[in-house]
């Protein structure tokens, strides 16, 4: 099982849609959970942290289940600028500084 | 957006050659990494330094040699590369002491001839 592994998409939407990027990750040692996202040939930035009690942050809410070892992201009102690859990111346990990123899944958002 | 900035932004290569990458970060903090992006791949964690001292070797080859003279300011010293090393190099840093968020650099987009 890979260590963190994404939807492969690619998840193409229409303006207005919800969408929801599912992402598991195999290591249970895990602490530290984010979301970034990628535009083309630019570099990753940080979308959110993912809190244990879920978190909201706009249009985007992140969801943890520790138990199935499941992240999740929901894009509410999807706008034409959601447009990006959205990084699931797990830091590898017991290295506090050891990042392991997924593939990415790509989202275009369309008028 | 010059948290952490990267020089240069492209570099071609040849395989004899030797080069440098550099990084520097605005941010205060602590730890820095090199990650490789290849086309098609997700990110890989190279080198991870914190405070100074390299704390993550991912079993990079030695082509590759990281310097770190202070927490601001990280190189990655390259010679000798395969054209299979073109790839986007990135940095990034962290406030460290405990997990953190990572913040990128805009990268190097490296080709090896």
């Amino acid at each position: 099982r890979k260590e963190v592994e994404q939807d492969p998409g690619p998840f193409n939407v229409p303006e207005g849609a919800t969408v929801a990027f599912n992402c598991t990750y195999s290591n249970s040692a895990s602490q530290s959970f984010f979301w970034y996202r990628q535009d083309c040939r630019k570099e990753p930035k940080l979308l959110m942290s993912v809190y244990s009690s879920g978190n909201e942050d706009g249009r985007f809410t992140a969801q943890l289940n520790r138990a199935s070892q499941y992240i999740s992201l929901l894009i509410r009102d999807s706008k034409l600028s959601d447009s990006a690859t959205y990084l699931c990111v797990v830091n590898s346990g017991g290295s506090n500084y050891k990042l392991t990123f997924g593939k990415g899944t790509l989202l275009t958002v369309n008028p | 957006e010059t948290g952490v900035t990267q020089t240069p932004r492209h570099l071609v290569m040849g395989m004899t050659n030797k080069k440098s990458l550099k990084c520097e970060q605005h941010l205060g903090h602590n730890a820095m990494y090199w990650y490789k992006q290849s086309a098609k791949k997700p990110l890989e964690l190279m080198f991870v330094y914190n405070f100074k001292e390299q704390t993550e070797n991912n079993s990079v080859p030695s082509r590759f040699s990281p310097e770190c003279p202070n927490s601001s300011h990280l190189f990655l010293h390259l010679h000798t590369l395969q054209p299979e090393d073109s790839a986007l190099y990135l940095c990034a840093s962290s406030g460290g002491q405990g997990i953190h968020e990572q913040y990128f650099g805009p990268g190097t987009r490296l080709t090896v001839t």
